[in-house]
């Protein structure tokens, strides 16, 4: 049974315009969620992240708002970049067990 | 710094052959994780190591083993590889306890 669910695998963009990226999670005992970013080839790297005891976090351009009791995540860039197109990956943590991730959300951002 | 580094970056392998992929961190965390990547799947844990001397499975660990003799490496073991062990396998670090894995640049292995 999938914990963390990206259930948009794609999503266009116009450049300038916002892009909101969701994740719904299933276990209530998540202590933190995270957003990686993916290019190809590459590994994945950190994007931003939040605590359960939070509903928003914002870092420049990116901002993650958690709804607890919807247990609901997104991802909101603006202004979206053409250099923001890559795969995002949703990741939820509870304690020391390691990351869950979803199946991630391929973002392309149209110039 | 170098982070973590990942070998071979790429390998075509027979399948039924013996293979290891390396994976070597410089920043001194404790955990250490293997994923694979695949199409539509996403990153689904292999297997996984908070401190050395320790492991434990994830989700997807058959076909797998690893090892952690100590704090910077922790190799992954195809015993007898597959042709459905083909894919992109990353390793990943971070501080026990920590929210922030960090990745390697992953190995992308075909099995033919």
């Amino acid at each position: 049974d999938q914990q963390v669910k990206q259930n948009s695998p794609s999503l266009s963009v116009q450049e300038g315009r916002i892009s909101i990226l969701n994740c719904d999670y299933t276990n209530s005992m998540f202590d933190y969620f995270l957003w990686y970013k993916k290019y190809p080839a590459e590994g994945p790297t950190f994007l931003i992240s939040i605590s359960s005891i939070k509903d928003k976090n914002e870092d420049g351009r990116f901002t993650v708002f958690l709804n607890k009791s919807a247990k609901h995540l997104s991802l909101h860039i603006v202004p979206s970049q053409p250099g923001d197109s890559a795969v995002y990956f949703c990741a939820a943590i509870r304690g020391n067990t390691p990351l869950v991730f979803g199946k991630g959300t391929r973002l392309s951002v149209i110039a | 710094i170098a982070g973590i580094t990942q070998a071979p970056t790429s390998q075509i392998l027979a399948a039924g052959r013996r293979m290891t992929l390396r994976c070597t961190q410089d920043m001194r965390h404790n955990a250490m994780y293997w994923y694979r990547q695949d199409l539509g799947l996403g990153l689904r844990l292999i297997h996984y190591s908070n401190t050395a001397g320790t492991t434990g499975k994830g989700e997807v660990p058959d076909g797998y083993s690893v090892s952690r003799a100590n704090t910077d490496d922790f190799p992954l073991t195809l015993a007898s590889a597959v042709p459905s062990q083909t894919s992109v396998y990353f390793c990943a670090s971070s501080d026990l306890g920590s929210d922030t894995q960090y990745f390697g640049p992953g190995t992308r292995l075909t099995v033919l």
